[in-house]
């Protein structure tokens, strides 16, 4: 079965500059999720999208930003980089059926491990 | 805001053995979702299970079940018959029933099966 992609796998930058990781969720799932894990950390929440709307926003820098495309791909902009963004970024994505009460399980792509130097 | 929390760091047992991991919660939704996610040493995160709030009946899949008290607020894991594939990071997880919510979880149970 096809799962998450996220694009790329490992990212080297510097402090200061911008980065940009992709996700492309499993066909047919309309809601994508972004966390972060730093070493040794539990996943933390960082920012929802359900048909290119922002739905749920958790601890996301004011120096990130995302977007949900048409095609449902999401990007994730970081700016300004600094040494604690060093981490692994996973990408989420689930079917919202919007009006059922059930709540669709998340399933996570395999992260962009992004290294700030 | 929800909290979820496991308070066994690491555990370790030897093949074919019974453990259960803990999970504790804290909430004043009624309408929520309990899960369990593996994260081996390749860092992919993998969903073992998950349960309904809604539901009395506890979750099983395969190997893995879940002993679920509401009451108690309280999510345990259970694995049987147990494998060396099993060695992971076990995180607990919570989300409400808002649809696109984002997950929390614990700080995870670092599970070694010793053969």
């Amino acid at each position: 079965a096809a799962g998450v992609i996220q694009s790329p796998r490992h990212l080297i930058k510097e402090k200061r500059e911008t980065a940009t990781l992709k996700c492309y969720p499993i066909p047919r799932h309309d809601t994508v999720y972004w966390y972060q894990q730093g070493p040794g950390q539990d996943p933390q929440f960082l920012i929802s999208f359900y048909e290119k709307m922002q739905s749920d926003k958790g601890s996301i820098p004011d120096r990130f930003s995302a977007q949900q495309f048409s095609d449902y791909h999401s990007e994730l902009n970081m700016s300004s980089l600094e040494l604690g963004d060093s981490a692994l970024y996973f990408c989420a994505s689930s079917s919202t059926r919007r009006g059922l009460a059930e709540v669709e399980t998340q399933y996570f792509g395999p992260g962009t491990r992004l290294l700030v130097l | 805001a929800q909290t979820v929390t496991q308070s066994q760091p690491e555990m370790s047992v030897q093949e074919a053995e019974t453990v259960t991991l803990s999970c504790t919660y804290d909430t004043s939704e009624n309408n929520y979702y309990l899960f369990w996610y593996k994260q081996p040493p390749s860092r992919q995160m993998i969903l073992v299970i998950r349960q309904e709030a809604y539901k009395q009946q506890n979750a099983t899949e395969n190997r893995f079940s879940v002993n679920f008290q509401k009451a108690a607020k309280s999510f345990s894991l259970k694995i049987s018959d147990s494998q060396l594939g099993d060695t992971a990071m076990y995180f607990c997880a919570f989300t409400s029933g808002g649809g696109a919510d984002g997950l929390t979880f614990g700080k995870g149970t670092h599970l070694i099966i010793q053969p």
